[in-house]
């Protein structure tokens, strides 16, 4: 079964630093990996994801993370941080299709406060 | 285009009442997912489906029931409510297997006194 870890519960950037979230995942093959923002009352948005090829990759709003296998790790990064960027963000691990596995598992998210 | 869509936005319960939480998606997905979010839990996916007529347990699924009899509808059935389901629900779909991403709901937070 897989599983994910988001070492960091809350994060505190002013804005214009550089940010980055951490996280680690479990699981025997390759994955499918997911980061997803949530804005206060808001449901889920999704950043970005990996499948495979490239191990950076680039999402929406700036952010961008890289796979490394290595590590296990799929750490979201963004080079300069904006007050709206203050959120609750979740990353995610997905089996290979055909594997019986059809949802994603979270992490348990890592809150980002931006000081102006 | 509406995507997902999730009624009520809010909802509280007494103990041992009954309701259903509607979701209703217009994108033609095959798969269907219920989450309950609770503070620095994350996400822990309570039914799925993957397509009419067919629906699964996941890794809490006990105090809910689900049915899948169209497309379009994965409504979740909360029997007996219990003040531990007190949670914000989100629905997801995805068109293929979860592991493409999901679109999800804006959620319904369900308070049980």
């Amino acid at each position: 079964a897989q599983s994910v870890t988001q070492p960091d519960i809350h994060i505190t950037v002013s804005e214009g630093a550089s940010l980055e979230l951490r996280c680690n995942y479990s699981y025997g093959a390759t994955p499918y990996l997911f980061w997803y923002v949530q804005s206060p009352g808001q449901g889920l948005q999704l950043l970005l994801k990996y499948f495979s090829g490239d191990t950076l990759v680039q999402g929406i709003k700036g952010f961008e993370a890289e796979f490394k296998r290595s590590q296990s790790s799929f750490n979201l990064r963004k080079p300069s941080v904006h007050w709206s960027d203050a959120a609750e963000y979740f990353c995610a691990v997905g089996a290979n299709p055909g594997a019986g596995s059809y949802q994603l598992t979270f992490g348990k998210g890592t809150k980002l406060s931006v000081i102006p | 285009n509406a995507g997902v869509t999730q009624t009520p936005k809010f909802r509280i319960l007494k103990i041992g009442q009954s309701m259903t939480l509607q979701c209703t998606q217009d994108m033609n997905h095959n798969y269907m997912y219920w989450y309950r979010q609770d503070p620095g839990m994350g996400l822990k996916l309570i039914y799925y489906s993957v397509g009419a007529g067919i629906t699964d347990k996941g890794e809490v699924p006990n105090g809910y029931n689900v049915s899948r009899s169209t497309t379009e509808d994965f409504p979740l059935r909360l029997e007996l409510a219990a003040p531990s389901q007190t949670s914000v629900y989100f629905c997801a779909s995805s068109l293929y297997e979860g592991n493409y991403g999901y679109t999800f709901g804006s959620g319904t937070r369900l308070t049980v006194v």
